[in-house]
């Protein structure tokens, strides 16, 4: 099964992009990639997933890999309220690890 | 408005005294699922729902149980809490079981949580 690595913490400067990574070396073909965010200790909230073409949304944009190994999530511009919890995840497994802390500072 | 809603919010028990945490989705989905949260260890799956009646285990199912009688409800039960149950708790639903490849399309919807602090 399809595991996830992420940095446990990472901090960004508002207004700068925040560029968060994972790995998912294993990841098989069909699997896609999605990521969450989680606020304070609310429910986690989709931000975007993909499959092997770079996708871009109202939130954020997510850079896969030619090789599928890795991904980046791209915040274009930070603000405050993004600091939060990322998490990048396989759904073929549906479990969540601990995820990368993003502080964003003023 | 598309939502998951839990009750309670928050609940302080004793061990021992049966509780049920509710979960109600409004979407349709087929797939819902409890988790856990303790820090450190992020999300961890208690129980999954692919339906009506299915339910399976996920990565940490003991001391709890769950039903799937109708498809918007998904009940987390603890029969005989124990203080190692002290958690947050999170329902989620999707349209489909997210591990099916042709469930693309099918991100998770948490609910807010339940703050369960056994005693």
């Amino acid at each position: 099964d399809a595991k996830t690595t992420q940095p446990p913490s990472m901090d960004c400067a508002e207004g700068r992009a925040a560029n968060l990574p994972c790995n998912h070396s294993t990841i098989s073909g069909n699997e896609y990639v999605y990521w969450y965010r989680q606020i304070h200790s609310q429910g986690p909230q989709y931000i975007i997933h993909g499959l092997k073409n770079n996708e871009t949304n109202e939130m954020a944009s997510l850079i896969i890999t030619e090789d599928r190994k890795s991904s980046t999530l791209i915040l274009p511009h930070a603000t405050l309220r993004d600091t939060a919890v990322y998490y990048c995840i396989v759904l073929r497994e549906v479990t969540f690890g601990t995820g990368t802390k993003l502080q964003v500072i003023p | 408005e598309a939502q998951v809603t839990q009750n309670p919010r928050y609940l302080i028990t004793v061990t021992g005294k049966k509780l049920t945490v509710t979960c109600s989705q409004n979407m349709n989905h087929e797939y819902m699922s409890w988790y856990r949260q303790d820090p450190g260890l992020g999300l961890r799956q208690i129980y999954y729902s692919m339906n009506v009646e299915v339910t399976d285990k996920g990565d940490v199912p003991e001391g709890y149980k769950v039903s799937r009688k109708e498809k918007r409800n998904f009940p987390l039960i603890l029969e005989s809490p124990s203080p190692n149950q002290t958690s947050l708790y999170f329902c989620a639903s999707s349209l489909r079981y997210p591990g099916l490849s042709s469930s693309y399309n099918s991100p998770l919807h948490f609910g807010n949580g339940t703050r369960l602090t056994v005693t």
